[in-house]
C-alpha cells in the first residue's frame, strides 16, 4: 500500500478561483481528515468524515467544503480563493472513527494562490 | 475551545545531550495526546500516544493531568532525532467525530 495519496503536488491558482484538491485513503481506513498548514504553524482540522458523512468542522468559512465518496476517498474544495489560502493542505486517514485511533498523513498539496 | 501549546520554535542540543520538548495544553475534557514528528523530505507520521504508554526511539512521554502537560523525553540525543515534533490534543465531539489539535511545532536539531 501507497499510504495516503493525494493529488495534485502543486497547485497554482488566482484570487477568486476555485480549486479541487483530491485523497485517497490507505485501503480499509473509512475516516478522512483534512488540515491546513500554514507556513510556520502546525496544522489546523479543516474537516473530518466518516462513512461518508460530515463528522467534524473546524473554524473554517463557508468557501471551505468536502465530500466523501462510496470508496472512502474525498475531495476539499476551496471557492473564491484569498492570498491567505496560501497552505500546505494534508489529507488524514485512520481506520476508525476513534479519539486514541493514530491518523496516517498524506505527503500533501502545496496551494499558492497569486 | 481546546489549545496545544508549545513554547520552543527550536531546540538545538548536542548528541548524546539529553532532550526535552515541551507540550502544555488546555481542554476540559479527558485528553487524548499524541506527538508526530516529521523527518525531512517525509510525510508527517505518529510518534507514540500517551494512550500506548510506551517508548517509540527512545522517547517516552507522560501525561500530567495537574499540570495540563505531556513532555517528550529522550535521555540520550542522536543526529537522526533532528526533525520537526508536533504536540497533538485528539478531542471527540460526538459519534464518530473526533478531531487533532496541532500545537506550532518544535524544530529539534542535534549537533553532532
Amino acid at each position: 500500500d501507497a499510504g495516503v495519496t493525494q493529488s495534485p503536488t502543486h497547485l497554482i491558482k488566482t484570487r477568486g478561483q476555485q480549486v479541487t484538491l483530491r485523497c485517497s485513503p490507505i485501503s480499509g481506513h473509512k475516516s478522512v481528515s483534512w488540515y491546513q498548514q500554514v507556513l510556520g504553524q502546525g496544522p489546523q482540522f479543516i474537516f473530518q468524515y466518516y462513512e461518508k458523512e460530515e463528522r467534524g468542522r473546524g473554524n473554517f468559512p463557508d468557501r471551505f467544503s468536502a465530500r466523501q465518496f462510496p470508496n472512502y476517498s474525498s475531495e476539499l474544495n476551496v471557492n473564491a480563493l484569498l492570498l491567505g489560502d496560501s497552505a500546505l493542505y494534508l489529507c488524514a486517514s485512520s481506520s476508525a472513527a476513534r479519539s486514541y485511533n493514530e491518523q496516517f498523513f498524506g505527503p500533501g498539496t502545496r496551494l499558492t494562490v497569486l | 475551545a481546546q489549545r496545544v501549546t508549545q513554547p520552543e520554535k527550536l531546540l538545538s542540543v548536542f548528541k548524546g545531550a539529553p532532550v526535552e520538548l515541551k507540550c502544555n495544553y488546555s481542554y476540559s475534557g479527558s485528553p487524548e495526546l499524541f506527538w508526530y514528528v516529521q523527518y525531512s523530505r517525509q510525510r508527517l507520521q505518529l510518534l507514540l500516544r500517551h494512550i500506548s504508554r510506551e517508548s517509540i526511539k527512545g522517547f517516552t512521554a507522560d501525561l500530567n493531568k495537574g499540570e495540563t502537560s505531556f513532555h517528550l523525553k529522550k535521555p540520550f540525543a542522536q543526529e537522526e532525532d533532528s526533525a520537526m515534533y508536533y504536540c497533538a490534543l485528539s478531542t471527540n465531539s460526538g459519534a464518530g467525530s473526533y478531531q487533532l489539535t496541532f500545537g506550532k511545532g518544535t524544530k529539534l536539531s542535534v549537533i553532532p
